[in-house]
């Protein structure tokens, strides 16, 4: 149980162009999803906290207009990435929170971004 | 600002041997801490956690006791497999911060030589 899945789990796209990545927890109703960005050989870093049927609190120095998160549902939370340049090229990793539960997160797989 | 630092990988050994990670953290208050394992492909899963001062964690024969005078919550296993080779982060989350929010240092990569 408790599985989060990510789609793609591989994106190329062209410098300007905006891009979509889908989270989804599978089997679990998720009260919190997390966004966060991972550049090699560095940590997770956080950029933004979502509520379903809310707005997301984003972390001091990420973008809001740039880095578009939407939590519609319990289940599913989507970043876009509007106008990519090259340096928003990295790996996006999303967690969940189940409903209920309070310090685990699930993770998913996460997603590898390159924009040329 | 809350912050955990971990030792620098990548670390390599051999099968059956004893591992220690380093972790020490900074923080504010009284957090929980955690250790994550990211297997080659896959997502982070929680290894072990301890939620306040000489608690100690433990999971699938790793070990990790919460340190509050030297903050630190080392990770230990007696004899590693090679199955243990990923990607390990340490953490810290505060329990009275809503969202529980997650602070991670930098991950320490294992590889378990046959």
């Amino acid at each position: 149980g408790a599985v989060v899945s990510q789609h793609p789990s591989w994106v190329i796209c062209k410098s300007g162009t905006s891009v979509k990545i889908e989270c989804r927890s599978l089997d679990f109703q998720a009260t919190t999803m997390f966004w966060y960005r991972q550049f090699p050989k560095q940590s997770l870093m956080l950029m933004a906290t979502s509520n379903e049927g809310s707005k997301a609190t984003y972390e001091q120095g990420v973008e809001k207009d740039k880095f578009l998160i939407n939590h519609a549902s319990l289940t599913l939370s989507t970043l876009t990435v509007t106008s990519a340049h090259p340096e928003d090229s990295s790996f996006y990793i999303c967690s969940a929170r189940e409903v209920g539960r309070s310090y685990e997160q699930y993770f998913g797989p996460g997603t590898r971004l390159t924009v040329t | 600002g809350d912050s955990v630092t971990q030792m620098e990988g990548p670390v390599t050994l051999s099968e059956e041997a004893f591992l220690t990670i380093n972790c020490t953290y900074t923080a504010t208050g009284y957090p929980s801490l955690f250790w994550y394992v990211q297997y080659p492909g896959e997502g982070l899963q929680l290894l072990l956690k301890a939620t306040k001062a000489d608690d100690k964690g433990s999971n699938k024969g790793f070990e990790a006791t919460y340190r509050k005078e030297t903050t630190s919550f080392h990770l230990e296993k007696g004899s590693v497999q090679v199955s243990d080779s990923a990607v390990y982060f340490c953490a810290l989350s505060y329990s009275g911060a809503g969202s529980y929010q997650l602070t991670f240092g930098k991950g320490t990569k294992l590889s378990v030589i046959p």
